[in-house]
């Protein structure tokens, strides 16, 4: 356990469901991001949240969207997803405004789209 | 930030020093390098970060040459658990400019 929360582990959902991941750190940190990791592939940036504010998305279709109500949770909804969006999806936090000790990350959430 | 080389993969023997290399010849002066590694499925796990001088914890050390233009990662004893991806990342650590950049990194394989 790392401090940084994701469920579910696993999610299989069909090209037309609505689902969301949910990502929950208690490390008091102050900005969380959402990664994505495709098979065979370097992690991917795709959200960035500092201070519960959206400080950047990376090219990220509109069918993934992002929401950080607070400082401790991050959702990534999830809506029409194709078949290439299934992937490993990496939540991390980090202490904002300092050196610290770099990311924290959650142990991901494992989607299958069919 | 810098751009990172690493080599795609490395073996070492159980019980041996592993030493990972690093290259980032375009590092700048305020760039810090940081070491993190992915074990199969899960979440990336930090190890280390160092700016210009050597530093060591508990999982590992970091030893970065003088003109900082590449460092080695050194894990003294390793065991089967350390099979990892490791990747080494440089990147400014200031305010605001907090965002992780992996790269491919080297797959590091402990040989029994």
């Amino acid at each position: 356990e790392t401090g940084v929360t994701q469920t579910p582990r696993h999610l299989v959902m069909g090209m037309t469901n609505k689902k969301s991941l949910k990502c929950e750190q208690h490390l008091g940190h102050n900005a969380m991001y959402w990664y994505k990791q495709s098979a065979k592939k370097p992690l991917e940036l795709m959200f960035v949240y500092s201070l519960e504010e959206r400080v950047e998305n990376n090219s990220v279709p509109s069918r993934f969207s992002p929401e950080c109500p607070n400082s401790s949770h991050l959702f990534l909804h999830l809506h029409t997803l194709q078949p290439e969006d299934s992937a490993l999806y990496l939540c991390a936090s980090s202490q904002e405004r300092g050196i610290g000790y770099g990311y924290t990350f959650g142990s991901g959430t494992r989607l299958t789209v069919v | 930030d810098a751009k990172t080389t690493q080599p795609p993969s490395m073996d070492c023997a159980e019980g041996r020093a592993a030493n990972l290399p690093c290259n980032h010849s375009t590092i700048s002066g305020n760039e810090y390098v940081y070491w993190y590694r992915q074990i199969h499925s899960q979440g990336p796990q930090y190890i280390i970060h160092g700016l210009k001088n050597n530093e060591t914890n508990e999982m590992a050390s970091l030893i970065i040459t003088e003109d900082r233009k590449s460092s080695t990662l050194i894990l003294p004893h390793a065991t089967l658990r350390d099979t990892a991806v490791y990747y080494c990342i440089v990147r400014v650590a200031s305010f605001g400019n907090e965002k992780l950049t992996f790269g491919t990194g080297t797959r590091l394989t402990i040989i029994p």
